[in-house]
Parts: structure tokens; sequence; C-alpha cells
């Protein structure tokens, strides 16, 4: 089974301080996401990559950014941490479109 | 672009009776469409899939969803529920050409009481 891992299950910051949330998996997929989750908004696409020291915008990229050195790590970067980046942060993978994504088991982020 | 609407945000039903529900999808190509399942405090889990071929498909833990090409929709069913499928259901598309990202609805909420 594909398993994904994030760093941390609950992580609280304060406003201004620079976050890096980071997500391995261990199935050598190519394409890696980053969505935030927020009540009564579903899934949010922030950045994704589908290559070593490739990335691409999502949705909603303002005020993050991301670091992919290693095919297997995918690291979400908050550069100056506001109090709306209060979310739950989830990491995803998959080789190919068709099968869909993999997730792990998210990040709850509170900004103080 | 592709978007996905679930039209319910939370839908209640007892225990052992039916459930449906219910997604719309946009998209100007043809599609990939998914079922995902989060529960509480984890992260999301694939139910099922719809790439081609039949348009009735089959999940884990007893789910099925139908993809209707007219009506541009994916519903997810299932006959009998339990109390452990409480849970929060996403549905999401893909363009099923080129390196497409996923879009996901905004979820729904399955409460199944006694």
């Amino acid at each position: 089974d594909v398993k994904v891992t994030q760093s941390s299950r609950y992580l609280v910051k304060r406003t201004g301080e620079k976050v890096f949330l980071e997500c391995v998996q261990d199935m050598d997929h190519e394409n890696m996401f980053w969505y935030r989750q927020d009540p009564g908004l579903g899934l949010r696409l922030i950045y994704f990559s589908y290559d070593v020291k490739m990335k691409e915008k999502g949705d909603i990229p303002e005020g993050y950014s991301v670091s992919r050195e290693k095919k297997e790590r995918f690291s979400l970067i908050l550069e100056s941490a506001s109090t709306n980046q209060t979310s739950m942060y989830l990491c995803a993978s998959s080789l190919w479109g068709d099968e869909g994504l993999f997730f792990g088991p998210g990040t709850r982020l509170t900004v103080l | 672009a592709q978007s996905v609407t679930q039209l319910d945000s939370q839908v209640p039903v007892f225990e052992e009776a039916p459930v449906e529900l219910r997604c719309n999808y946009s998209s100007s190509v043809s599609v990939y469409l998914f079922w995902y399942v989060q529960y509480p405090n984890q992260g999301l889990q694939l139910l099922l899939k719809y790439l081609s071929g039949s348009t009735l498909v089959k999940g884990i833990n007893g789910f099925e969803a139908e993809f209707n090409k007219s009506q541009t929709s994916f519903h997810l069913r299932k006959p009998s529920v339990h109390i452990s499928d409480t849970a929060e259901y996403f549905c999401a598309v893909t363009e099923n050409s080129g390196y497409s990202t996923l879009t996901f609805g905004k979820g729904t909420m399955l409460l199944v009481s006694p």
C-alpha cells in the first residue's frame, strides 16, 4: 500500500513565523500535491509538482511556497504565517491521473 | 475548466436505511470521476472511481456510484448504511488527458444515527 506521511498531526504557530510542513511518500510517485481543507469549502489546491524541482501553482498559492528537492519529499512553506492560514493541510501523491490521489493523514495548523 | 457540485452539505439517515449522495460535474472534455471518504481526524481514502466502460461502479464498504453522462452526474449510493459510515464524502473530477489536477466538491457529511 502507498504510504503518505506528514511530519505533524497538529501544529500551533504564531503570526509572522515561518512554517514548514513536510510530506513524504514511499511509492516512487511522480506527482505530489498540497491541499488545504476548510469547513464548507472542501479541498482547495495550493501547489503541485510533477517532478523533482518542478512546481506549479494551484488555485490558492498566495502566501505559500513549496520545495521538492527529492522525489519522495514535498514541503509546503508558509513564509510568514497569518491567522487566515489556520486550516487542515493535506498532502497527496499519485502515479497517473486515473489512479486518483493517495492522501496523508493531514496536519491541523493553528496560527495564533 | 472543470467543477464539481455536491448538492447536500449534510445528509442525516437512520441506520440500515438506503442513502444517495448527489454529485454533479461540469467539464468540456471527457473526465475521470472519484468518490473519497474522510473519517474524523483522518486523511481522505478512495471509495471508488469511474474511468470508462460500465457506468455502474462498485467500491469499498458496499458503496456504488452511477455515471450519467447526459445528466453530468455521479451519485453515490448504499442500500443499507451503518453507524460506521458516518463520515464526510467528497466527489472529485479530473480531465482524462494530460496533466490535469483533481477538483473536489465541497463535501457531504453523512450522519448515521441508530
